[in-house]
């Protein structure tokens, strides 16, 4: 059983507003992902971190940002939510070299 | 860079039946690959997953999944469909040395008729 929370599950906020998706692991994992999901397309990787002190963006450009200042947590950020930000944003962390993820449920954010 | 085809984005079957999702991949190498299932506003759960070796390769849920070098392929399949099977089905590849980064396509959804 994989265990990786993620807060808040679901946010409405309003356009200008900062926000902070949390995301916590307790697997003792060093690498850990951010992805976007919008409803009938792919994954993209926003974020990424190998370590403490690591982050790395990802494939697709976001203006969120990330912090890794303890292993276990890996908050995401957007300073001026807007309603494009509209989207699921999943957490995912992992172990092994071999891109095995551990997915957490996921923070639906709405954007008005 | 690599890619993942998924090329049916919704299939319904009955219960009972046989079930295959197609997946295919474009990558020079063959990479670390991967399925996923999501049910209704969960995360994702690894089904199963392919590094070397066997090319029939066994999961959860009875969940089985063929590698085809040749094809470039990584298709999923279960012999009979589960009600509590209906989901959104995500394959998957990782670069291998390229440090657990997935790419994904862009899912199936799968419907299953009582």
């Amino acid at each position: 059983e994989a265990d990786i929370y993620q807060t808040p599950r679901y946010l409405v906020i309003g356009t200008g507003k900062k926000i902070t998706l949390e995301c916590s692991q307790t697997m003792g994992h060093d690498k850990m992902y951010w992805y976007q999901q919008d409803p009938g397309m792919e994954l993209h990787l926003i974020h990424y971190s190998y370590g403490v002190n690591s982050t790395e963006k990802g494939d697709l450009s976001s203006e969120s940002t990330v912090s890794r200042i303890r292993t276990e947590h890996f908050p995401l950020t957007l300073e001026s939510a807007r309603p494009s930000h509209t989207s699921q944003y999943l957490c995912a962390s992992s172990g092994s070299f071999t891109g095995e993820l551990f997915f957490g449920e996921g923070s639906r954010l709405t954007v008005l | 860079a690599q890619s993942v085809t998924q090329p049916d984005i919704h299939i319904t079957v009955s219960e009972g039946a046989s079930l295959e999702l197609r997946c295919n991949y474009s990558y020079g190498a063959t990479p670390y690959l991967f399925w996923y299932v999501q049910s209704p506003g969960q995360g994702l759960q690894l089904l199963l997953k392919y590094f070397s070796g066997d090319t029939l390769v066994q999961g959860i849920k009875g969940f089985e999944a063929e590698f085809k070098r040749s094809q470039s392929s990584f298709n999923l399949r279960k012999p009979s469909v589960h009600w509590s099977d209906a989901a959104e089905y995500f394959c998957a590849v990782a670069l291998t040395g390229g440090g657990n980064k997935l790419t994904f396509g862009t899912g199936t959804q799968l419907k299953v008729e009582l």
